[in-house]
């Protein structure tokens, strides 16, 4: 069965620092993987996906996340961080095809804290 | 862009009756649907997956008969949670996949339902 590991539950940042939220998986082929920002009591929202293609991707907000096939990871960057970036962070595995059941598999997730 | 909205947002209810809670998608048809479902700092469980026309298949431990899901139209997903009690209460979200040319498969999720069973 998949699973997505988030080893941080949370993390504390300065304004103005760079990002860093790990995110392993264990699937049996290549997964479709994302990331996803969740505000307290909001929604989630897309942050970057990645299907196939290009190993780095970039996504809204200037987030981008790099795909290591050789370590089952797709950490999630960001160059320099803003206090408004203060939220929780789900990585999510799914099956890259459709049909059938193909929700999607969260990590715990990782607060992210920005400090002043 | 696509979006997937959920309602209502907010809803309280008496323990012992039923609340319905809608998940649309505005501007592309969505054979399957997800419902999540989201405790107080923790991540989303997937609990069901609704198919349109047909019944939901529902994850391991998700009672159907708790949690009922109708997916009666391409664009609309319902799930009732009936008799809720207050451990139903939760934060209950949808979603749905994109198919169409140019989505890019993109799974879209809805402002999500905070349910509270008083």
């Amino acid at each position: 069965a998949q699973s997505v590991t988030q080893p941080d539950i949370h993390i504390t940042v300065s304004e103005g620092a760079s990002l860093e939220l790990r995110c392993n998986y264990s699937y049996g082929a290549t997964p479709y993987l994302f990331w996803y920002v969740q505000s307290p009591g909001q929604g989630l929202q897309l942050l970057l996906k990645y299907f196939s293609g290009d190993t780095l991707v970039q996504g809204i907000k200037g987030f981008e996340a790099e795909f290591k096939r050789s370590q089952s990871s797709f950490n999630l960057r960001k160059p320099s961080v803003h206090w408004s970036d203060a939220a929780e962070y789900f990585c999510a595995v799914g099956p890259p095809s459709g049909g059938g059941a193909d929700g999607l598999t969260f990590g715990k997730g990782t607060h992210l804290i920005i400090q002043p | 862009g696509a979006v997937v909205s959920q309602h209502p947002s907010r809803v309280i209810c008496k323990s012992g009756t039923s609340v319905k809670i809608e998940c649309r998608s505005l501007d592309f048809q969505a054979t399957t649907m997800f419902w999540y479902r989201q405790f107080p700092k923790q991540s989303l469980m997937l609990m069901a997956t609704s198919n349109e026309g047909s019944k939901a298949t529902y994850e391991q431990g998700v009672e159907k008969d708790k949690f009922l899901i109708n997916h009666a139209s391409l664009t609309l997903s319902t799930l009732t949670v009936t008799s809720a009690h207050p451990e139903d209460s939760s934060f209950y979200i949808c979603s749905a996949r994109d198919w169409g040319q140019g989505a890019g498969n993109t799974i879209y999720f809805g402002e999500g339902s905070w349910l509270t069973v008083v």
